[in-house]
């Protein structure tokens, strides 16, 4: 079984300022990856994902993650937040078997 | 795009009740989950299904059960609510490629 770890549970960052959020999963089997983010009381929504190809995928809205396999890492930037970004991020990662996995969730906090 | 719908968004319920909570999706697709989400435990899997009529224990399945009649359809019951079960419950179904496309969520409080 794959285990996701989400570093950070807690991330302030001032408004316009860059953030990175850390995730790392323990298997260097072949991986499906995966960003989700929470706005409060609302459902999980699908920001971006891996699944083959360039290691290097953006979101609509700025985001970029990189699929590091040496690492097993798949870190979620942003180069400048906005206040809209404050939401709950959640990493995940599927394995062969369509089994998902998920951290333990990111609260971002962008302040003014 | 896919759609999820949850059949409510806040639900409050007394101990013992029986609880349906409801689960559609549009896009035809054959994994449907449900979760529990609390704060400081993340998502935990309850239960899933891979088809109609077939169902698997997830990680906390014990007060739960589910029902797959339709595709579509995949519903998780209470049997008789306790206030440990007071949460925020997360549907979810799977494309092929194993993307979750998640519903709007039901917070439940249990009285």
């Amino acid at each position: 079984a794959q285990s996701v770890t989400q570093l950070d549970s807690q991330v302030p960052v001032f408004e316009e300022a860059p953030v990175e959020l850390r995730c790392n999963y323990s298997s260097s089997v072949s991986v499906y990856l995966f960003w989700y983010v929470q706005y409060p009381n609302q459902g999980l929504q699908l920001l971006l994902k891996y699944l083959s190809g360039s290691t290097l995928v953006e979101s609509i809205n700025g985001f970029e993650a990189e699929f590091n396999k040496s690492q097993t890492s798949f870190h979620l930037r942003k180069p400048s937040v906005h206040i809209s970004d404050t939401a709950e991020y959640f990493c995940a990662v599927s394995d062969p078997s369509n089994q998902f996995y998920f951290g333990t969730g990111t609260s971002l906090t962008v302040i003014p | 795009d896919v759609k999820v719908t949850q059949s409510s968004r806040y639900l409050v319920k007394r101990t013992g009740e029986k609880v349906f909570l409801e689960c559609v999706q549009d896009m035809d697709h054959e994994n449907m989950f449900w979760y529990r989400q609390d704060p400081g435990l993340g998502l935990r899997l309850i239960y899933f299904s891979y088809d109609v009529k077939m169902k698997e224990k997830g990680d906390i399945p014990e007060g739960y059960s589910v029902s797959r009649e339709k595709k579509e359809r995949f519903s998780l019951i209470l049997e008789s609510a306790s206030t440990n079960q007071t949460s925020m419950y997360l549907c979810a179904s799977s494309s092929p490629q194993g993307t979750q496309y998640f519903g709007p969520g039901t917070r439940l409080t249990v009285l």
